[in-house]
């Protein structure tokens, strides 16, 4: 069975600077998507970025950007020059590819951003 | 353009009662998934459905069920609550083919089971 672990309950960062959370994942598949979900206390799971695993090119988006490790199984998501609307739990995800929309998620990061 | 959109925002039931959680996809979405969020917790997956039936399922028990409408709306149905169904309950919604649609999450339905 696939298992998402995050391994950070909670981190904190000032306003400004840069954070890095860590995740790491299970999986027998070769094919697959990586996923960093925030979830503000409005409660919606908004998408921050996306990994294919046969991509060896990390994504990035704006001030996201992930560190994907296909051998290591890890999957890290750093935010630069953090802002206090990054405040939020943040969700690593995995979903097999080929039609399944099942999310394996992750415990979650509760992110402080300090003014 | 609007959302996922989910109701009730929050409710509460007591043991042993029946609930029903609604959603309504973003539109032009035509797969809906149901999420249970215990506090503390990720999301875990409880079932999608396409084409008005029920796809891929994931580790809940025969109380939980759902059901998908002709205009893509979905109802996520709980029967026997138990204390431990209180959780917040998220709706997704997607478009096929589901690899190249990302999910879209509505707020979420918060359950209190007394």
């Amino acid at each position: 069975a696939q298992t998402v672990t995050q391994s950070q309950p909670e981190m904190s960062v000032q306003e400004a600077e840069t954070v890095t959370l860590s995740c790491t994942y299970d999986t027998s598949e070769s094919d697959y998507y990586l996923f960093w979900y925030k979830q503000p206390p409005s409660r919606q799971m908004i998408l921050v970025i996306r990994q294919e695993a046969y991509k060896q090119q990390n994504a990035t988006e704006n001030r996201f950007s992930v560190n994907f490790q296909k051998a290591a199984k890890s999957f890290s998501l750093k935010i630069s020059d953090s802002q206090l609307g990054d405040a939020a739990m943040y969700f690593c995800a995995y979903r097999i590819q080929g039609g399944s929309e099942k999310l394996v998620f992750g415990k979650g990061t509760k992110l402080t951003v300090n003014p | 353009d609007a959302g996922v959109t989910q109701s009730p925002t929050h409710l509460i039931k007591t043991r042993g009662q029946q609930v029903t959680l609604r959603c309504s996809p973003k539109s032009g979405h035509d797969t809906v998934s149901w999420y249970q969020q215990a506090l503390g917790q990720g999301p875990q997956f409880i079932f999608q459905y396409y084409e008005e039936e029920e796809r891929q399922r994931g580790n809940f028990p025969d109380r939980f069920s759902g059901h998908q409408f002709p205009n893509y709306s979905s109802e996520l149905n709980v029967n026997a609550l138990l204390l431990g169904d209180s959780a917040l309950y998220l709706c997704a919604s997607s478009r096929r083919p589901i690899d190249n649609s990302p999910l879209h999450f509505g707020n979420g339905t918060r359950l209190t089971v007394t």
